[in-house]
């Protein structure tokens, strides 16, 4: 069964603090596993797409890896308005339209 | 204005009741769906179309009908609500043979079934 699990469940950090969060799957052949970043009552925001094992894709602050069992969104010296939930999800190749989510981490940043 | 909104964005109803939830988009875009956003669960999909007149079940549909007459339009509907569909959902609209990042996701609505 396709799976994703996200660590740690919640995160708080100092501003200038760097940190990485951790997504790890299970999936029978992956097509691509995604990063969304979610503000609160608003919808899910597209980060980042990783198709294949050390791949890395980067977008100002934030900088996201992948291997064959996990991907980790690393983020440098963070600020206040990065504050928000990231969600991994998952697409394996059989699959053309569904893809699984992770049950996020919720970064908080002080300044 | 172009995007995707979600109708109503707050739903308080009773247990037993009829309820939809509205989802239009301005794209055109043939892919449309229905998440649902729970503490612990993460998005789980609960149906989705390709087209218009398309749709197929996610990975939990039990208790929801969804209809597509027209591509722009995706409403969701809990026939009889159950205190379990106490919700956070989320509809979403992807450009054809477009990747992820051409999906788009609506602002969402909190529902609470009583």
């Amino acid at each position: 069964e396709d799976q994703v699990t996200q660590s740690p469940e919640a995160l708080r950090l100092q501003e200038g603090e760097s940190s990485s969060l951790n997504c790890s799957y299970t999936v029978s052949g992956l097509r691509g596993l995604f990063w969304y970043r979610q503000d609160p009552g608003k919808g899910p925001e597209f980060l980042f797409t990783l198709y294949s094992a050390g791949e890395e894709k980067e977008k100002e602050r934030l900088k996201a890896t992948l291997t064959k069992k996990e991907s980790f969104l690393h983020i440098t010296a963070p600020k206040p308005e990065d504050s928000a939930t990231y969600l991994c999800a998952v697409q394996a190749n059989s699959s053309a339209s569904k893809i699984i989510f992770g049950s996020g981490t919720r970064l908080s940043i002080r300044p | 204005d172009a995007g995707i909104t979600q109708s109503p964005r707050y739903k308080i109803t009773e247990t037993g009741r009829q309820v939809t939830l509205m989802c239009h988009q301005t794209w055109s875009h043939s892919y449309m769906f229905w998440y649902r956003q729970d503490l612990g669960h993460g998005l789980r999909l609960i149906y989705y179309s390709a087209a218009a007149d398309i749709t197929d079940k996610g990975e939990v549909p039990d208790g929801y009908v969804v209809s597509r007459s027209k591509t722009e339009n995706f409403p969701l509907t809990l026939e009889s609500a159950t205190r379990s569909q106490t919700s956070v959902y989320f509809c979403a609209s992807r450009a054809p043979g477009g990747g992820q990042e051409t999906q788009y996701f609506g602002p969402g609505t909190r529902l609470l079934v009583l």
